[in-house]
């Protein structure tokens, strides 16, 4: 398995709280990646990062920012996290220029925002 | 990119072949087939790969009509442990779009003893 860790796993927090969740990759791949995944949704993408301090939006990325100032870490960053928030999040991340699209998934992270 | 739609849900028995079938009427020329399997309380993980013809690997095969319009997922000889949500993508080669890859809700099988 790809070395990929994600951190909280779970985290409970009340509406308006600031929250950071971090991933963090041992494998040197350019590409990261933070998506969320909510039933009858399946994954949406947040934010991905291409590069040390180069991020961009996917389709879900209002309330969300993100940072990677490091090659092996991308950080999400609820500002004020809000209910509809609560999901499970999940951390990818890829290597440009290879045949194949695939992405390696860490284990998710579990927030309920209450 | 284009838009893929699957079944939603499949059931089999532990030993049988399942075959999950997914359309891409607008796939562009440059698009590759992927397919991805997730576990509960797991990431997605990459099973297999293809852009024409036939694609087999240890996990499952993939079959590619010469129009590319749709694709089919083989499972040969399901477990229990197969149960899991299968995710169809299509997505172009290009630095572009890496990693810009659409999840849709998938397919999911579950076997039955």
């Amino acid at each position: 398995d790809a070395g990929i860790t994600q951190s909280p796993r779970h985290k409970v927090t009340e509406t308006g709280t600031p929250v950071t969740l971090r991933c963090h990759q041992t494998e040197n791949h350019r590409y990261m990646y933070w998506y969320r995944q909510d039933p009858g949704h399946g994954l949406r993408l947040i934010h991905y990062s291409y590069g040390v301090k180069d991020t961009d939006k996917g389709e879900v990325s209002d309330g969300y920012s993100v940072s990677r100032s490091k090659t092996e870490d991308f950080l999400l960053t609820l500002e004020s996290a809000t209910s509809s928030q609560t999901s499970v999040y999940f951390c990818a991340i890829s290597e440009p220029g290879q045949p194949s699209y695939e992405q390696y998934f860490g284990p998710g992270t579990r927030l309920t925002v209450t | 990119l284009a838009k893929t739609t699957q079944p939603i849900s499949m059931d089999s028995y532990e030993g049988q072949e399942v075959n999950i079938t997914c359309s891409h009427n607008n796939i562009a020329t440059n698009d590759y087939i992927t397919w991805y399997q997730q576990f509960p309380s797991q990431g997605p993980r990459f099973i297999i790969q293809g852009y024409k013809t036939k694609v087999t690997n240890e996990v499952a095969s993939l079959f590619i009509p010469a129009d590319r319009k749709s694709s089919t997922l083989s499972l040969p000889r399901v477990s229990l442990s197969d149960t899991a949500v299968y995710y169809c993508l299509v997505a172009p080669r290009g630095s572009s779009n890496t990693g810009k890859l659409i999840f849709g809700q998938g397919t999911t099988l579950q076997v039955k003893p």
